[in-house]
């Protein structure tokens, strides 16, 4: 049975400081893995998607790597500002899932000016 | 333009009562969720449907009952609700089920039983 831990539960840091987010999968047999932004009282907004076959995708300040083997996922916010204050999730799609997402319990994250 | 909008946004209602939720996606997937994150901000799949047809129905109660009327819309209806029933219901969507499942969600609906 698939289990995301994602470490840490809580994060706060100083505006500017680099961001390192980490999600962990116990069963390597993914399609992908996804790295959701969830505001207070509000959907989750897609960041990255990475295949199984990829081994980092990038979208302007942040970058996501994949390690299947080894059931890791980093999730990279380079120079970090107040507004990237939110709730971050990663969520894995098994092979034999039928397209259901597992998801850790997810990493607060909060940027102090 | 919303790509998976969900009506409505908050929903309070009494123990007991029937309610339904509804989910329209304009983004031509195949494929649709419903997910619910309880007080601890979890989230877990309940159904998904994949066009037209139930694919995952994970251990939910009966009172539960997903309906898909087409591809765009994945409703959901509560019957007999309860005080445990509390809990914010997301609707998403991906291409397919299978390698295509890059995934939008829609805002939410918080429901509150009381």
């Amino acid at each position: 049975k698939q289990e995301v831990t994602q470490i840490p539960a809580a994060l706060s840091v100083p505006e500017g400081e680099n961001l390192v987010l980490n999600c962990s999968f116990t069963d390597s047999a993914i399609y992908n893995l996804q790295w959701f932004r969830q505001d207070p009282g509000k959907g989750l907004t897609s960041l990255l998607l990475i295949q199984s076959s990829q081994r980092e995708q990038t979208s302007g300040r942040l970058n996501a790597s994949l390690d299947k083997s080894s059931g890791r996922s980093t999730l990279y916010i380079a120079a970090s500002q107040p507004g990237d204050s939110a709730t971050y999730l990663c969520a894995v799609t098994g092979t034999d899932s039928w397209g259901k997402l597992q998801f850790g319990a997810g990493t607060q994250v909060v940027v102090t000016p | 333009d919303t790509a998976v909008s969900q009506t409505p946004k908050y929903l309070v209602t009494q123990m007991g009562n029937d309610k339904s939720i509804k989910c329209e996606q304009n983004l031509g997937h195949d494929t649709m969720y419903w997910y619910k994150q309880d007080s601890k901000k979890f989230l877990k799949i309940m159904f998904s449907y994949n066009n037209k047809e139930l694919i995952i129905n994970e251990t939910v109660p009966n009172r539960f009952s997903p309906k898909s009327p087409d591809k765009a819309h994945l409703n959901l209806h509560i019957n007999s609700l309860e005080l445990g029933d509390s809990a914010v219901y997301f609707c998403a969507s991906s291409q397919d089920p299978g390698m295509n499942t890059e995934a939008f969600f829609g805002q939410g609906t918080r429901l509150t039983v009381v």
